[in-house]
């Protein structure tokens, strides 16, 4: 069975910083790109960042790009977002997901983990 | 990119038909490989989205016949031909663009 299990949400102050994790397991995760999606209270889908399978290229929205970083352990089947300098408005679901290379979609999601600063 | 669809929400009867649309303010056709990279996911309460359709009109596997995408360019439709109610949900759709970035639509909500 496929899934992604993300993991490291919760309650931090506006400044702080914050380590999500997400654990692959039932696909061959470096052969997927993977990324990460927000989802405020109430709100739409908003794209965070994404990493090429073997973790060269990264991709980031302008909304967080110099406070978040993306990275994964292609040993441990692990993807990760270090988040920095968080704001209110940071507040949200983040789902883990996965695309397969030249999809252009997320076809894997995770059950998301909850981020309130 | 800004994806804008419409309606934002949609009531439809049981066994009718759905139409939702995704304008982007760009193109997202791809000359080099003739793909346009528009997705539509659904989402229902309390769950992530789930991938539909992807380039456009493709069928993700095991999603039902009655839910078809089409479109090219900057103009596209998602259209459930027959409204079950287990299709209650909010129904994104979202590009991909060069250099690499990905961008949603606000969402339609769909309801009996």
């Amino acid at each position: 069975e496929v899934q992604l299990v993300e993991s490291g949400g919760g309650l931090v102050q506006p400044g702080g910083s914050l380590r999500l994790s997400c654990a692959a397991s039932g696909f061959a995760f470096s052969s997927y790109a993977m990324g990460w999606v927000r989802q405020a209270p109430g709100k739409g889908l908003e794209w965070m960042s994404t990493i090429s399978t073997s973790g060269s290229n990264v991709y980031y929205a302008d909304s967080v790009k110099g406070r978040f970083t993306i990275s994964r352990d292609n040993s441990k089947d692990t993807l990760y977002l270090q988040m920095s300098s968080l704001r209110a408005e940071d507040t949200a679901l983040y789902y883990c997901t996965g695309l397969v290379p030249g999809l252009g979609a997320f076809n894997l999601w995770g059950q998301g983990t909850m981020v309130t600063v | 990119i800004v994806m804008t669809q419409s309606p934002d929400s949609l009531a439809v009867s049981l066994g009718e038909r759905a139409t939702i649309n995704c304008k982007s303010s760009q193109s997202v056709f791809h000359s080099s490989n003739n793909v346009n990279y528009l997705a539509w996911y659904q989402q229902k309460p309390g769950q992530p989205p789930k991938l539909l359709v992807y380039w456009a009109s493709t069928r993700n596997s095991g999603v039902p016949d009655r839910f078809s995408g089409s479109g090219s360019g900057t103009d596209f439709t998602l259209v459930i031909s027959s409204l079950q109610a287990e299709d209650v949900a909010v129904y994104y759709c979202q590009q991909y663009h060069s250099p690499p970035t990905w961008t949603f639509g606000q969402g339609t909500k769909v309801e009996i």
